[in-house]
């Protein structure tokens, strides 16, 4: 199946900080890729759609300048958490779908995000 | 988007089979049915997909019926790796850009 990384796998930071999270497709290319935050013993929220070349897609609820996303190219979608506070801390996953089944969405193994 | 309706929580025990079951009465013509599967800070990994009446892989089975308003997933003989939470979910099937929702998934437990 297709394979998605999402860099760092953990990070710890200060409260203010900013910290960027990187989602990449290795071996085909996505237009749309989505990141998700999940909470403990919680299921996955979509948080925004990424799209290639365009501003990304925010769901009800989610803060566009506080999660900044871009999607620089075709492989490459980075979400950046800015001046993170402890209520940021969480697990933010990314998916993404290789388009030959364009029903599967393939996902990232997750970053962890602990806010001090 | 269709929502998803399923059992909070099951228990089995090793070897047994489990059948997992999801309602989606609100399913629409083109949408497809898919179930993952999600281990502790991991990120949810595909399991099965389809569309209607039965399809098999290596790893499970999914059922559908004629309305297809639910499907069940069948892990045969299950072992303690099998532990984990499973989601059933309902994806538009006319574009790899199509939104997933999650539910609220169950969570499964194997014993000894």
């Amino acid at each position: 199946g297709a394979v998605v990384s999402q860099h760092p796998s953990w990070v710890i930071c200060k409260s203010g900080t900013s910290v960027k999270i990187e989602c990449r497709s290795l071996d085909f290319q996505a237009t749309t890729m989505f990141w998700y935050r999940q909470f403990p013993k919680q299921s996955l929220m979509l948080m925004a759609t990424s799209n290639e070349g365009s501003k990304a897609t925010y769901e009800q609820g989610v803060e566009k300048d506080k999660f900044l996303i871009n999607h620089a190219s075709l492989t490459l979608s980075t979400l950046t958490v800015t001046s993170a506070h402890p209520e940021d801390s969480s697990f933010y996953i990314c998916s993404a779908n290789p388009g030959q089944d364009i029903e599967t969405q393939y996902f990232g193994p997750g970053t962890r995000l602990l806010v001090l | 988007l269709a929502k998803t309706t399923q059992p909070i929580s099951m228990d089995s025990y090793e070897g047994q089979e489990v059948n997992i079951t999801c309602s989606h009465n609100n399913i629409a013509t083109n949408d497809y049915i898919t179930w993952y599967q999600q281990f502790p800070s991991q990120g949810p990994r595909f399991i099965i997909q389809g569309y209607k009446t039965k399809v098999t892989n290596e790893v499970a089975s999914l059922f559908i019926p004629a309305d297809r308003k639910s499907s069940t997933l069948s892990l045969p003989r299950v072992s303690l790796s099998d532990t984990a939470v499973y989601y059933c979910l309902v994806v538009p099937g006319y574009s790899s850009a199509s939104k997933i929702i999650f539910g609220s998934g169950t969570r499964l437990s194997i014993r000894p």
